[in-house]
C-alpha cells in the first residue's frame, strides 16, 4: 500500500533553533513530493515541491531534501522563528496516480 | 490572485439535507481535486477531474457527487447529510503535468446534525 507517515507528530523548540521534520514513503516509484504548511482553521500553502529527480530544493530558511532510495524527505528550517508555528504535511503523488497521499502531519510549536 | 476559492467557508446542515459546495480556480488548470481533512485520517481524496466534462472517483467517493460543466468550476454534491461526513473540505486544482504542484483552497468547514 502506498502510504507517507510523519514522525513525530508534534514537534516544540525555543525560536532560534534549526530543525528537521520528516517525512517517508513506501514506493520509490514517485512523480513528486510537496511540502506544505497549514496554519490553525486555514488552507494549505505549499512550501516546496520536489521532483523524483531532484535531490532538493531550497526556499529562503526552508530546504527540502529527498532520497528516493531510502523513501524519506527531510524539510530542514533554519533559524527558526514563532511565526514559523503550523502543521507542515507532506504529500507524495505517486506514479501511476491522480491524488496526493498525505502524511498526518507535523504539529510544530516555536517557543520564542 | 484568486487562485482556488471556495465557496462556503462554513456551513450547518442536519442529517439528510442536501448542499454543494463550489470551487472556483482562475489559473486555466485542467486537473480539480476535493479532498476532505479528518482528524486522525489526514487528507483524502473523494472525485477528481481531468478536464471539463470529466470526474473520477478517489479514495472515499460514497455519500458525494461531482461536477465539472466548466473548466474553472468543480462542484461538490451531499444528497442526503449524514454526521459522517462533517468534515473539512479541501479543493485543489493543478495542470495536467505530472510533475506539476497541486493548489489548495483555504477549505470548507461542514458540520452535519
Amino acid at each position: 500500500k502506498q502510504e507517507v507517515t510523519q514522525i513525530p507528530a508534534a514537534l516544540s523548540v525555543p525560536e532560534g533553533e534549526n530543525l528537521v521534520l520528516n517525512c517517508s514513503f513506501t514506493d520509490s516509484a514517485i512523480y513528486n513530493l510537496q511540502w506544505f504548511r497549514q496554519d490553525p482553521g486555514k488552507g494549505l500553502t505549499s512550501l516546496l515541491l520536489i521532483q523524483s529527480s531532484q535531490r532538493e530544493q531550497t526556499s529562503g530558511r526552508l530546504n527540502a531534501s529527498l532520497d528516493k532510495s531510502s523513501g524519506r524527505s527531510t524539510l530542514y528550517i533554519a533559524a527558526s522563528q514563532p511565526g514559523d508555528s503550523a502543521t507542515y504535511l507532506c504529500a507524495v503523488r505517486y506514479q501511476g496516480a491522480q491524488k496526493l497521499v498525505f502524511g498526518q502531519g507535523t504539529r510544530l510549536t516555536i517557543n520564542p | 490572485n484568486a487562485g482556488v476559492t471556495q465557496t462556503p467557508k462554513f456551513r450547518v446542515l442536519k442529517t439528510g439535507q442536501s448542499m454543494t459546495l463550489l470551487c472556483a480556480q482562475d489559473m486555466n488548470h485542467e486537473y480539480m481535486y476535493w479532498y476532505r481533512q479528518d482528524p486522525g485520517m489526514g487528507l483524502r481524496l473523494i472525485h477528481y477531474s481531468v478536464g471539463e466534462g470529466t470526474t473520477a472517483k478517489g479514495e472515499v467517493p460514497d455519500g458525494y457527487n461531482v461536477s465539472r460543466l466548466k473548466k474553472q468550476n468543480f462542484l461538490l454534491g451531499l444528497e442526503s447529510a449524514a454526521p459522517s461526513q462533517t468534515s473539512v473540505y479541501f479543493c485543489a486544482s493543478s495542470y495536467s503535468i505530472p510533475d506539476q504542484p497541486q493548489h489548495f483552497g483555504d477549505g470548507t468547514r461542514l458540520s452535519i446534525l
